[in-house]
């Protein structure tokens, strides 16, 4: 079966400026995650979507990030606007369930490397 | 609050030699423990997990990792590296966000080196 797709893979921009990834997961995958990863630390959970609905996005910061899937299946996260610290590697991932793994394991993309100038 | 602590940052090991890296949790409550596996420029991969069945959980690549309750841990093991395991390693913990919502919290990971 096809992964999760994201793109664009890598991203420079100036602080100030907006940006938007994009994340296609497994077919039948009904619940979608977020997460931004800072160099040097584990990934951390943004937002979490089951269908089209959001399920927690308690660590987003809704100041400057937004996040959509509207149809439930591809989605979109875009900041604006970026700041310095936004630099980091964002990944998305997809699963079956929400069970968080218990169950059906999280497939995890590939990523987009997102650098702050 | 459940969280992971992966001690050492940087793990460096002989090919064939024996792969420990080490994952201690803090939990009020029976821990869901996961053992994930980065590759260079790649997302994560599932290695193995604890649901609370078998104590040795046994994963993928000849992984396997024990929960020990007495000491909460959850270490991963290999008998014997390969050069193909260099790579970086997550701890991560189910947590409970709220009503039957749950996310996984990730340790800050640990690099595995492999010398020729």
């Amino acid at each position: 079966e096809a992964g999760v797709a994201q793109s664009p893979r890598y991203k420079i921009i100036e602080k100030r400026q907006s940006v938007a990834f994009w994340c296609n997961p497994i077919s039948g995958h009904a619940t979608l995650y977020w997460y931004q990863q800072i160099l040097g630390q584990g990934p951390k959970l943004l937002i979490q979507f089951q269908n089209n609905g959001v399920v927690d996005d308690s660590q987003l910061p809704k100041d400057r990030f937004s996040a959509e899937r509207l149809k439930g299946v591809d989605s979109t996260l875009k900041i604006q606007p970026a700041k310095l610290e936004d630099s980091a590697v964002y990944l998305c991932a997809s699963s079956l369930d929400a069970g968080q793994g218990l169950r059906q394991p999280q497939h995890f993309g590939d990523g987009t490397r997102l650098s702050i100038l | 609050a459940q969280s992971v602590t992966q001690l050492g940052s940087h793990v460096s090991v002989s090919e064939g030699a024996l792969v420990l890296l080490r994952c201690n949790y803090s939990s009020s409550v029976p821990p869901y423990l996961f053992w994930y596996v980065q590759y260079p420029n790649q997302g994560l991969q599932l290695l193995l997990k604890y649901t609370s069945a078998a104590t040795l959980v046994k994963g993928i690549n000849g992984f396997e990792a024990e929960f020990k309750k007495s000491e909460t841990s959850f270490h991963l093991t290999k008998p014997s590296a390969h050069m193909s395991d260099a790579a970086e390693y997550f701890c991560a913990v189910r947590l409970n966000s709220g009503g039957s919502n749950y996310k996984l919290t990730f340790g800050k990971g640990t690099l595995l080196t492999v010398n020729p």
